[in-house]
């Protein structure tokens, strides 16, 4: 089946402070991985797509990595503004192209 | 360039009512997918529409259904709502299998 586990669930910084979030993920074929932000009653706002092992992508103080078992966020020298929830999503080939899955989430809290 | 929207933004409906939110898709889009998320987790997706026929679905029961206009806009209509259908309602757009971009979803509660 599968899965996304994101690690850890809640994450907080004192602004400045890098820190990575982690992605593991168990797919039958994967077609891409997908990060996003997401604010408090908010739709998810797209980051990055990473679609093979040793693929890296930034913005900004964002940086997202692949492996062929997992994905980090490192986030660089963070400021409050950055404070959210990271969702993390996988697209398997097989299934239908909408068909994210996603984790559960890792909510960043940035205190200045 | 205009972006995801929905309609409406909140709704409060009771038990074993019926439901209809709307979506427009960002311009150039003509793949449109539902999300149910639930508080503290992560998206699920619904299905998927893709000219005008349903391209994929869920684990979801077919009192969920969909529609998708010739202008990429759709609708999700939820009949005999329950109280676990309370959730936020997101509707997501892209071409063909590229990045998927969200709009700012439909708070639902069911009472």
């Amino acid at each position: 089946e599968d899965q996304v586990t994101q690690s850890p669930e809640a994450l907080r910084l004192q602004e400045g402070e890098s820190s990575s979030l982690n992605c593991s993920y168990t797919v039958s074929g994967l077609r891409g991985l997908f990060w996003y932000r997401q604010d408090p009653g908010k739709g998810p706002e797209f980051l990055f797509t990473l679609y093979s092992a040793g693929e890296e992508k930034e913005k900004e103080r964002l940086k997202a990595t692949l492996t062929k078992k997992e994905s980090f966020l490192h986030i660089t020298a963070p400021k409050p503004e950055d404070s959210a929830t990271y969702l993390c999503a996988v697209q398997a080939y097989g299934g239908s192209q909408g068909n994210l899955i996603f984790g559960k989430g890792t909510k960043l809290s940035v205190k200045p | 360039e205009t972006g995801v929207t929905q309609s409406p933004t909140h709704l409060i409906k009771t038990r074993g009512q019926q439901v209809t939110l709307r979506c427009s898709s960002q311009s150039g889009h003509n793949t449109v997918s539902w999300y149910q998320q639930a508080l503290g987790q992560g998206p699920q997706f619904i299905f998927q529409y893709y000219r005008e026929e349903e391209n994929g679905r869920g684990n979801f029961p077919p009192r969920f259904s969909g529609l998708q206009f010739p202008n990429y806009s759709s609708e999700l209509n939820v009949n005999a709502l329950e109280l676990d259908d309370s959730a936020l309602y997101l509707c997501a757009s892209s071409l063909w299998s590229t990045e998927a971009f969200f709009g700012q979803g439909t708070r639902l509660t069911v009472v």
